[in-house]
């Protein structure tokens, strides 16, 4: 089976710009989560989304946001870049309505802003 | 406030030496404590899940365990191939987010 895709695996943009990155889940996982993690560090939570809405959020502007698609696919988007945005995006995903907590995840988005 | 805590921040090791990475948590309603190892520039890769204390798993050279405020990733006789950072992550009752230690960096050398 195909494990967590993420798509670009690498991006370049400038102070300002706007980004969307993109995440299709592990056949049969229906909850995606986005997590941030900046060089040296542990990745932190963004978002959680469950049969197309948001279940949970970490401490992130509102500059942040996502959305979850029918076939359970998932886009972050990132308004207004800064500097500190710079990180690598991780995409997670999980088979709710079990007892399995284990989140699965994606090879990364690595963006860079300049 | 939830607290996930890894010690030692790295650690340097002969091929064939054992030793143990820990993970301190503070976390209200445990739900399941999971490690992770993750290679330069690439995503973490699932190795365990623990969900009460005293439970164990193993896989290769590798052996989790689970108290009620401490998780312990034994490696036993590590290979170079072994390098990399482990992750220790939680999640609590309060929903499903993971929240992670920053990391133990491994290196085993031949």
């Amino acid at each position: 089976d195909a494990g967590v895709t993420q798509s670009p695996t690498h991006l370049i943009k400038t102070r300002g710009q706007q980004v969307t990155l993109r995440c299709s889940p592990i056949s049969g996982h229906k909850s995606v989560s986005w997590y941030q993690q900046v060089l040296g560090q542990g990745p932190q939570f963004i978002f959680q989304y469950y049969e197309k809405e948001e279940r949970g959020r970490g401490n992130f502007p509102d500059r942040f946001s996502a959305r979850q698609f029918p076939n359970y696919s998932s886009e972050l988007n990132v308004n207004a870049l800064l500097l500190g945005d710079s990180a690598l995006y991780l995409c997670a995903s999980r088979r709710p309505g079990t007892s399995e907590e284990t989140q699965y995840f994606g090879p990364g988005t690595r963006l860079l802003v300049l | 406030e939830d607290q996930v805590t890894q010690s030692p921040e790295a650690l340097r090791l002969q091929e064939g030496e054992s030793s143990s990475l820990n993970c301190s948590y503070t976390v209200s309603g445990l739900r399941g404590l999971f490690w992770y190892r993750q290679d330069p520039g690439k995503g973490p890769e699932f190795l365990f899940t623990l969900y009460s204390a005293g439970e164990e798993k193993e896989k290769e050279r590798l052996k989790a365990t689970l108290t009620k405020k401490e998780s312990f990733l034994h490696i036993t006789a590590p290979k170079p191939e072994d390098s990399a950072t482990y992750l220790c992550a939680a999640n609590s009752n309060s929903g499903y987010a993971l929240n992670f230690g920053k990391g133990t960096s491994l290196l085993v050398t031949p």
